[in-house]
């Protein structure tokens, strides 16, 4: 069973440019999420999609950042205009419907590592 | 709010056992998972606390202590592969398998 997947796994991008960043959860599973492990801190939550619809989506850094999840599969997380801070790597992972699998773990992509210059 | 603290950094020897520490505080808890990172790989899960005690999964296990407000990974004979980052992470109640995460301790096993 392929795991979740992740592409690019690095950008390195001008400040003011876009960047789409693409995960691919594993198939089946309804719950997708977005985090984010800036330079020496802890992976912090973005959002949350259950299916195609944003469950939670107050880890947000600010109205730069667009996630989508259209059709309820892979997702995207575009970064438009990029600052500088936006550098870090970004974490997809995934999870099946609660109630399903006895603890409810996520399973994690490798990471998207954005360096903005 | 919530705040997750474990120690930065650790280090052991091949072959030792290692306790690593994990303290929260969170309003409505509903599980403590420790997942393993090695450098530019993907977090995998380890192990999943949800009732006080502990659970054994091979050469890991973890402790929990809810009314402390305390968890503990703890690695026994430990290899130079153990060499990693672990994540402790609390998942609240009715947050849809949300998890918060500490920032990590980076664990050192040396020859």
């Amino acid at each position: 069973e392929a795991g979740v997947t992740q592409f690019p796994s690095h950008s390195v991008i001008e400040k003011g440019q876009t960047v789409t960043l693409r995960c691919d959860p594993i198939s089946g599973h309804d719950n997708l999420y977005w985090y984010r492990r800036v330079m020496g801190k802890e992976i912090k939550f973005l959002l949350h999609f259950v299916k195609e619809s944003k469950q939670d989506e107050s880890g947000m850094p600010n109205n730069r950042f667009l996630a989508e999840r259209t059709g309820g599969t892979y997702s995207t997380l575009k970064v438009q205009p990029a600052e500088l801070e936006d550098s870090g790597v970004y974490f997809c992972a995934s999870s099946p419907r609660p109630g399903q699998g006895p603890t409810g773990e996520l399973f994690f992509g490798e990471g998207s590592r954005l360096t903005v210059l | 709010g919530q705040n997750i603290d474990q120690p930065t950094e650790m280090t052991a020897t091949e072959g030792a056992i290692v306790q690593i520490n994990c303290t929260y505080q969170t309003s409505g808890f509903n599980g403590l998972f420790w997942y393993q990172q090695h450098a530019g790989e993907a977090p995998t899960f380890l192990s999943y606390n949800v009732l006080d005690g502990l659970e054994e999964k091979g050469r890991f296990s973890s402790f929990l202590s809810r009314s402390k407000g305390y968890s503990y990974l703890l690695l026994k004979e430990l290899q130079m592969k153990d060499s990693a980052s672990y994540l402790c992470a609390v998942r609240r109640s009715g947050g849809y398998n949300k998890l918060i995460f500490g920032a990590g301790t980076r664990l050192a096993v040396h020859p």
